[in-house]
């Protein structure tokens, strides 16, 4: 069964950092490029994120370039997200997301992870 | 700044048919765009409808259609179920590894 897995979040002040993890399982991880997803409280989806199969290009919406950081580990089918200096409105629920139609589309999604930046 | 439109909400009848639209704030939508389609319930995760403006994936079921209408993408649900009150958001891609979400459209059927 194709599954992928998010963790690591939780409650973070604001200026502090977090890692998410997401953990594939059931398909070929390293052929896939993957991306990650947040969902404000009440609010819509947003593209957050995205990587290569191979991890060498990486791609990031203007709100979070240059404090979040995308990567993955092929050999243990995972994927993370290191997230810096976080503010009140990166609060959210956070989806991994595999792509799908020569990686421009989401196909499967994980379950989400919820993020609070709170003091 | 790129927008990406959707109706702010929809209501459709049982058994009724439905037809969604995604569009660009500047500028017409075209299958350049790679146009998807997600449905979401309040507290689950998105799933995949649509992608490549009308590839259907795995195990949806052909009441849903994709297609260009016009100058926007067009998510076309046929004989609406209950069960297909949900959230729905399109995404286009931008080029350059950055999707956009549109703003959803809330579907009730009743």
């Amino acid at each position: 069964e194709v599954q992928l897995l998010e963790s690591g979040g939780g409650l973070v002040q604001p200026g502090g950092s977090l890692r998410l993890s997401c953990a594939a399982s059931g398909f070929t991880f390293s052929t896939y490029a993957m991306s990650w997803v947040r969902q404000a409280p009440g609010k819509g989806l947003e593209w957050v994120s995205s990587i290569s199969g191979s991890g060498g290009s990486t791609y990031y919406a203007d709100s979070v370039k240059g404090r979040f950081t995308i990567s993955r580990d092929n050999s243990k089918n995972t994927l993370f997200l290191q997230m810096n200096s976080l503010r009140a409105d990166d609060t959210a629920v956070y989806y991994c997301a595999s792509r799908v139609g020569g990686a421009k589309a989401f196909d499967i999604w994980g379950q989400g992870t919820m993020v609070t930046v709170s003091s | 700044q790129t927008v990406v439109t959707q109706e702010p909400s929809f209501s459709v009848s049982p058994g009724g048919t439905v037809t969604l639209t995604c569009g660009l704030n500047s500028g017409s939508v075209s299958t350049t765009y790679y146009p998807s389609w997600y449905q979401q319930t309040p507290g689950q995760a998105p799933r995949t409808l649509i992608y490549s403006t009308n590839t259907r994936s795995s195990g949806v079921p052909d009441r849903f259609s994709g297609s260009i209408l016009g100058n926007k993408a067009a998510l076309t649900i046929t004989g609406a179920q209950p069960d297909d009150e949900s959230d729905y958001y399109c995404v286009l891609y931008m080029g350059s590894g950055i999707s956009v979400f549109g703003g959803g459209t809330k579907l009730t059927v009743l």
